[in-house]
């Protein structure tokens, strides 16, 4: 699986949109954008995932380059609750474990 | 419907004390994973299943051992625990790309906190 590059730390204030970056310059045309987020040493959370075409649900958003070779993870009105790690993984859909890197720690501050 | 759940959620072992982790998950899901997570890591991955009766390592397999005997249950022995084996264990779990249905998020436990001293 592809590797990916995240800034380690990230503060937000609370209402407004929190953008987390990825690099993932190496990422294969069958690899998936998958996020998930762990809150404060709970068990890891899935967001979101994609391939090519940004995708939204009730969570989050997640925008793709073209080039598929970063993205962004968009809590669109962040809240406290909202502070985690959150962490961006590359791999084949389904068929593969999910290998985590050390994440972004997003503080989201009142 | 309970999802993933671990037992035990806290453990303290002496250095040498055998134990076995249990997972157990009720979305009939073909795959589970077990990873530890070391203060300010994040998860890494130690056995993973494919399904009943298998199993296979991942990247920190030393010292663990696993089995699969019920698709539902994927349990992880310490045979001889180590101070080097303190962490939090997590377990996970989530369908095949065949029977996903487009679905292929993980489901985690909220974890196992196991010291020894």
């Amino acid at each position: 699986d592809a590797k990916t590059t995240q800034p380690p730390s990230m503060d937000c204030a609370e209402g407004r949109a929190a953008n987390l970056p990825c690099n993932h310059s190496t990422i294969s045309g069958n690899e998936y954008v998958y996020w998930y987020r762990q809150i404060h040493s709970q068990g890891p959370q899935y967001i979101i995932h994609g391939l090519k075409n940004n995708e939204t649900n009730e969570m989050a958003s997640l925008i793709i380059t073209e080039d598929r070779k970063s993205s962004t993870l968009i809590l669109p009105h962040a809240t406290l609750r909202d502070t985690a790690v959150y962490y961006c993984i590359v791999r084949v859909s389904g068929n593969t474990p999910l290998v985590f890197g050390k994440g972004t720690r997003l503080s989201v501050i009142a | 419907n309970a999802g993933v759940t671990q037992t035990p959620k806290f453990r303290v072992l002496k250095t040498g004390q055998s134990m076995t982790l249990l997972c157990a998950q009720d979305m009939n899901h073909e795959y589970m994973y077990w990873y530890r997570q070391d203060p300010g890591m994040g998860l890494r991955l130690i056995h993973y299943s494919v399904g009943e009766g298998t199993t296979a390592k991942g990247e920190v397999p030393d010292g663990y051992n696993v089995s699969r005997l019920k698709k539902q249950n994927f349990l992880l022995g310490l045979e001889s625990a180590a101070p080097s084996q303190t962490s939090v264990y997590f377990c996970a779990s989530s369908y095949t790309l065949r029977d996903s249905h487009g679905n292929t998020e993980a489901f985690f436990g909220q974890g196992t906190r196991l010291t020894v001293v």
